[in-house]
């Protein structure tokens, strides 16, 4: 099947930094790349969709601002959480969708800020 | 938009026993219904899915069944295992544009099983 890939798998940041999380389809191409974020226990919630070529599209509550999107190439898009703070601490995982609904789902990057 | 609804949050069976899980769904657009497991710290994986134009979908101990006039679908699991312990979550495509439709996901289940 398709290959997604995160990076890093973890990061520990001082508060007030900004952090860079990298996702990447390995072996197909993808125009759409879906980014959540799962608190301890809880459920996948969808944070944005990353398109290829445009602005991405945030949810509800999502402030664009802070989780800034750039889908720069068929096979990468990065989230950046600008000026983390622990609130932010969470389980960020991208997927990304092939054949129209199913989707593979990248290893996931744990945040922990300080 | 859509919203899904899962229960139990948490279930323990003996091992051998069966499992069920259970989903509703309110956009009745939506026509795609995954199911996912997903063991601690890592990616959700997908394990069964069902379309709309299906009532049930059987892949050795794993079953779906899918109820779209009442709009809810159930996974089965059979002859459960301690290594099918994890959290399990199911999945409604949100109907909308384009062509990558986005996925809402149920509050997930606990399953526990227990040797």
């Amino acid at each position: 099947g398709a290959v997604v890939s995160q990076h890093p798998s973890w990061v520990i940041c001082k508060s007030g930094t900004s952090v860079k999380i990298e996702c990447r389809s390995l072996d197909f191409q993808a125009t759409t790349m879906f980014w959540y974020r799962q608190f301890p226990k809880q459920s996948l919630m969808l944070m944005a969709t990353s398109n290829e070529g445009s602005k991405a599209t945030y949810e509800q509550g999502v402030e664009k601002d802070k989780f800034l999107i750039n889908h720069a190439s068929l096979t990468l898009s990065t989230l950046t959480v600008t000026s983390a703070h622990p609130e932010d601490s969470s389980f960020y995982i991208c997927s990304a969708p092939v054949g129209g609904n199913e989707q593979f789902f990248g290893p996931g990057t744990r945040l922990t800020v300080l | 938009g859509e919203n899904v609804e899962q229960h139990p949050s948490t279930l323990s069976v003996q091992e051998g026993d069966s499992a069920v899980i259970k989903c509703t769904y309110s956009d009745s657009a939506s026509n795609y219904f995954p199911w996912y497991k997903q063991e601690l710290g890592k990616r959700p994986q997908l394990i069964i899915d069902i379309r709309s134009n299906v009532g049930e979908k059987k892949d050795q101990r794993i079953a779906v069944t899918l109820n779209k006039t009442a709009k809810h679908f159930s996974l089965h699991i059979t002859e459960t295992q301690p290594e099918d312990s994890a959290v399990y979550f199911c999945a409604a495509i949100k109907a909308g544009s384009g062509s990558a439709r986005q996925l809402t996901f149920g509050s997930g289940t606990q399953l526990t099983v227990l040797p």
